[in-house]
């Protein structure tokens, strides 16, 4: 069957650190992928693309990569603040046509401690 | 703009009754999106629609859900009869990726808050 599995446990980590985040599928073929963070109460805001084609991606202090052979993604953040504290979602793209249908994972909460 | 506008943001009900929720995507805009999110299920794809045609309500729990893009600027999700296991966020979602060669992010609205006693 399809899944796509992100770490369930919350991951905390000391102020300055990196952060590193998994998203794991199996049964897809993506053309791509998303990451998304949620604050509390709030809609999921969109973070960083990456497609199929490539293996890495940087935005200021996010990097993504993404590994169709492994069928996994992985989401950095160097340098954690506190304010980097949130749930953070990755999302697959089909490849079989532009629809823009997204599949999400069950989201990983961050907790910075300063 | 306004970013995509939901309304309402909470809604108490009771089982049996008739709900509908409504968002206004951003303009310009020619795919919206409808989600659940629970604990449990985390964030679930409901139906969407690209240029106001339903695409895939293979996500739609069962008939009592029904949803309607009467325009660009308006659709409606409505569950009618309500029960408690319904009970969660629902978020509109709306894109320009469509058929523009381009894969766009989503815009997620702030969601509404539905609890069926």
């Amino acid at each position: 069957s399809q899944k796509i599995e992100q770490n369930s446990e919350a991951l905390n980590i000391q102020e300055g650190k990196t952060a590193t985040l998994t998203c794991n599928y199996t049964n897809y073929s993506p053309a791509y992928l998303q990451w998304y963070r949620q604050d509390p109460g709030r809609g999921p805001v969109f973070l960083l693309l990456i497609r199929e084609n490539e293996k890495e991606k940087r935005k200021e202090r996010l990097k993504v990569t993404f590994d169709t052979t492994l069928k996994q993604s992985l989401f950095h953040i160097t340098a954690s603040q506190p304010a980097d504290s949130a749930t953070y979602l990755c999302a697959l793209g089909e490849g079989s046509s532009n629809t823009g249908k997204l599949i999400f994972g069950q989201g990983t909460t961050l907790q910075v401690k300063p | 703009d306004a970013g995509v506008i939901q309304s309402p943001r909470h809604e108490v009900t009771e089982m049996g009754q008739e709900v509908t929720l409504r968002c206004k995507p951003i303009s310009g805009h020619n795919s919206l999106f409808w989600y659940r999110q629970t604990m449990m299920r985390g964030l679930e794809l409901l139906i969407y629609f690209n240029n106001n045609v339903p695409i895939d309500d293979s996500g739609m729990p069962e008939d009592r859900f029904s949803a309607k893009m009467p325009n660009a600027s308006f659709s409606t999700l409505k569950i009618q009869p309500s029960e408690p296991r319904d009970s969660a966020v629902y978020f509109c979602a709306s894109s320009s990726a469509y058929g523009q060669g381009v894969i766009n992010e989503q815009f997620f609205g702030p969601g509404t808050r539905l609890t069926v006693l």
